[in-house]
């Protein structure tokens, strides 16, 4: 089983709020989890990597792994509408690192 | 800022046509990968290549689909005839030594 779930949402959220985005995964084999941004018909952009549990922050970004469940998360603070856009978790996995992406979670960030 | 470059952005052909998608990687990466990404669903991976051989392959990609790097620089993903199946989008990526990939914008197939 090489599975990463992510919930589609649509998630919609006022300008401002905190967005919380979250994925499990099953197989305790990945070890290096990924957030992607993706806009509407345009390549996924890196914006996170983390290695272990515990939080890494980058900007208004700050991404959660919690290995003992098996369950990583992206907050958002402060967002803005241009944050809104399709998120996608990801993981590489075995010998080539190909990437094993969840489905995206839609956000839309209301003015 | 280095990025991977694509082309074509839309390419529209008939069922049964060959295609070629071509990538450009950024100039110092190791590794080099095609994903696609049928509308509405997971980015799905196809196969990965380094060292000038493919390194893995998934189930999606059978012998309908090749790739290559011609001359150094240009990474390319064949379709030698296409269906109506293949349309997605195809995302090249790469990557360096550590786990990060870096993706294109990402090339339209549209099969009729």
């Amino acid at each position: 089983q090489k599975e990463v779930e992510q919930d589609p949402g649509p998630l919609s959220v006022p300008e401002g709020a905190i967005v919380s985005l979250n994925c499990t995964y099953s197989n305790s084999a990945f070890q290096y989890f990924m957030w992607y941004r993706q806009y509407s018909r345009k390549g996924p952009e890196l914006l996170m990597y983390t290695y272990s549990s515990g939080n890494k922050e980058d900007g208004r970004f700050t991404a959660q792994v919690d290995k003992s469940s098996k369950y990583i998360s992206l907050f958002i603070r402060d967002s803005q509408p241009s944050d809104s856009a399709t998120y996608l978790c990801a993981s590489p996995f075995q010998g080539a690192q190909k990437l094993v992406f969840g489905q995206g979670t839609r956000l839309t960030i209301n003015p | 800022e280095p990025e991977v470059t694509q082309t074509p952005s839309h390419q529209v052909t008939q069922m049964g046509q060959e295609v070629i998608l071509r990538c450009v990687p950024i100039s110092n990466h190791l590794y080099f990968y095609w994903y696609r990404q049928i509308l509405g669903q997971k980015v799905e991976f196809l196969v990965s290549f380094y060292n000038n051989e493919i390194s893995e392959k998934s189930e999606i990609f059978d012998d309908q689909f090749s790739v290559e790097r011609p001359d150094g620089s240009n990474f390319t993903l064949k379709i030698r005839s296409t269906k109506l199946e293949d349309s997605a989008m195809y995302f090249c990526a790469t990557r360096l030594e550590g786990y990060e990939q870096y993706f294109g914008p990402g090339t339209r197939l549209t099969v009729t």
